[in-house]
């Protein structure tokens, strides 16, 4: 079965300072990868997902993530973070339309003056 | 496109009554839906498979008489919590497959 590790619970990152959240999975294959954020008592926003081809994907919002198959992540950056950035991120894995995402425990993402 | 509606957004019940919240894909069918759970500062937990015309497939450990799922046609899958008590409490979400997962927005479920 397949599995998410989001390794930081919880990330403080200064306004205007760059962001990277890591993702790893674990899957035979390669997944279907997604990344999407909550703010508090909100649902589930699309940051971006990679099915194939180019590894590094752009999104909303100005992230970007690159899937690195040598190392089974996933990882989502961002140049330079706006404290409208602060939300849970959740890494998410899938197979295919019929079975239901596996998610990470989510990364909680703080962002300071 | 690809728009999945949830509602209510958040209910309040009393404990022993039970509640519905309803899913629907707004422009595409959805033979294939899925319910989630969501504690407070905690990740989301699959606790059920909707399909079309079938019976749900449940998580281990989800109690299939407590949350009755039923997906009787290919746009509306619904989550009736029956007999709820207060550690049903919880934020409920549904997701539906087109072309990637499509969510709803979530409802908050507060059994007093």
């Amino acid at each position: 079965a397949q599995s998410v590790t989001q390794p930081d619970i919880h990330i403080t990152v200064s306004e205007g300072a760059s962001l990277e959240l890591r993702c790893n999975y674990s899957y035979g294959a390669t997944p279907y990868l997604f990344w999407y954020v909550q703010s508090p008592g909100q649902g589930l926003q699309l940051l971006l997902k990679y099915f194939s081809g180019d590894t590094l994907v752009q999104g909303i919002k100005g992230f970007e993530a690159e899937f690195k198959r040598s190392q089974s992540s996933f990882n989502l950056r961002k140049p330079s973070v706006h404290w409208s950035d602060a939300a849970e991120y959740f890494c998410a894995v899938g197979v295919h339309g019929n079975t239901p995402l596996v998610f990470g425990k989510g990364t909680r993402l703080s962002v300071i003056a | 496109g690809a728009v999945v509606s949830q509602h209510p957004s958040w209910v309040i019940c009393k404990s022993g009554t039970s509640v519905k919240i309803e899913c629907r894909s707004l422009d595409f069918q959805a033979t294939t839906m899925f319910w989630y759970r969501q504690f407070p500062k905690q990740s989301l937990m699959l606790m059920a498979t909707s399909n079309e015309g079938s019976k749900a497939t449940y998580e281990q450990g989800v109690e299939k008489d407590k949350f009755l799922i039923n997906h009787a046609s290919l746009t509306l899958s619904t989550l009736t919590v029956t007999s709820a008590h207060p550690e049903d409490s919880s934020f409920y979400i549904c997701s539906a497959s087109y072309y990637g997962y499509t969510f709803g927005s979530g409802t908050r479920l507060t059994v007093v």
